[in-house]
């Protein structure tokens, strides 16, 4: 499968704990991005990157948000001393670069549940 | 004003109607335009890019106005299949990667 993976599809956690993510994004696709989305909501922008740089990130990427992509391939999403309001789906994308009009190709999304 | 706004439906329309959603966007410097499709509990998808000069891909039409900055969805001939949340993407501004996605129009075609 040459697609977009991520890991773990489903992740309950309890408040305050720290949890990781993980993005495995197709081989050849230069940018990352970070979504989180929400009930009833569009996915929100949290974190892109360019290889390994990362080249912008949302207001929304609290202190306790950290994304890495250290070898310009898989990226680490972690979240520290989770809160319930981060209870929502986090969506990897990757795009090739090919300028601002490529589209980007989405995992299935991590879980998150903080109880 | 939100960066990109849709009316979020639900539209229930019959089988074989057609059906047009909208989306505005407030960043006039905006290049890149998508439309996404989502169902229920998954990934968004790609459903077809919007080009300046509008761009048919068989029972779906995508218009782009500048002028007006909104984005047009026309779908014919709708299936049962086509039930989904519809979701307009554009880019943040010139040369920006940055996607932002708008909350999504649900549709339900209807036997």
């Amino acid at each position: 499968d040459t697609g977009v993976s991520q890991d773990p599809r489903h992740k309950i956690t309890k408040r305050g704990q720290n949890v990781t993510f993980r993005c495995d994004p197709i081989s050849e696709h230069n940018r990352l991005y970070w979504y989180r989305q929400t009930l009833g909501q569009g996915p929100e922008f949290l974190t892109y990157f360019q290889n390994e740089a990362q080249l912008e990130k949302s207001r929304l990427l609290s202190d306790r948000f950290s994304a890495e992509r250290p070898k310009g391939s898989f990226s680490t999403l972690e979240i520290q001393r989770t809160e319930q309001g981060d209870s929502a789906m986090y969506l990897c994308a990757s795009s090739p670069s090919k300028g601002a009009r490529s589209p980007l190709h989405f995992g299935n999304g991590t879980r998150l549940t903080v109880t | 004003r939100k960066e990109v706004e849709q009316d979020p439906g639900p539209f229930n329309v019959p089988e074989g109607a057609t059906v047009a959603f909208n989306c505005t966007y407030s960043n006039s410097a905006s290049q890149s335009f998508f439309w996404y499709r989502q169902d229920c509990r998954k990934e968004p998808k790609l459903l077809m890019s919007v080009y300046s000069s509008g761009n048919e891909d068989g029972r779906f039409t995508a218009q782009l106005n500048r002028a007006s900055q909104y984005i047009s969805l026309l779908i014919r001939d709708s299936k049962l299949s086509d039930s989904a949340t519809y979701l307009c993407v554009v880019n943040r501004g010139a040369g920006s990667y940055q996607l932002t996605f708008g909350k999504g129009t649900k549709l339900s075609v209807i036997p």
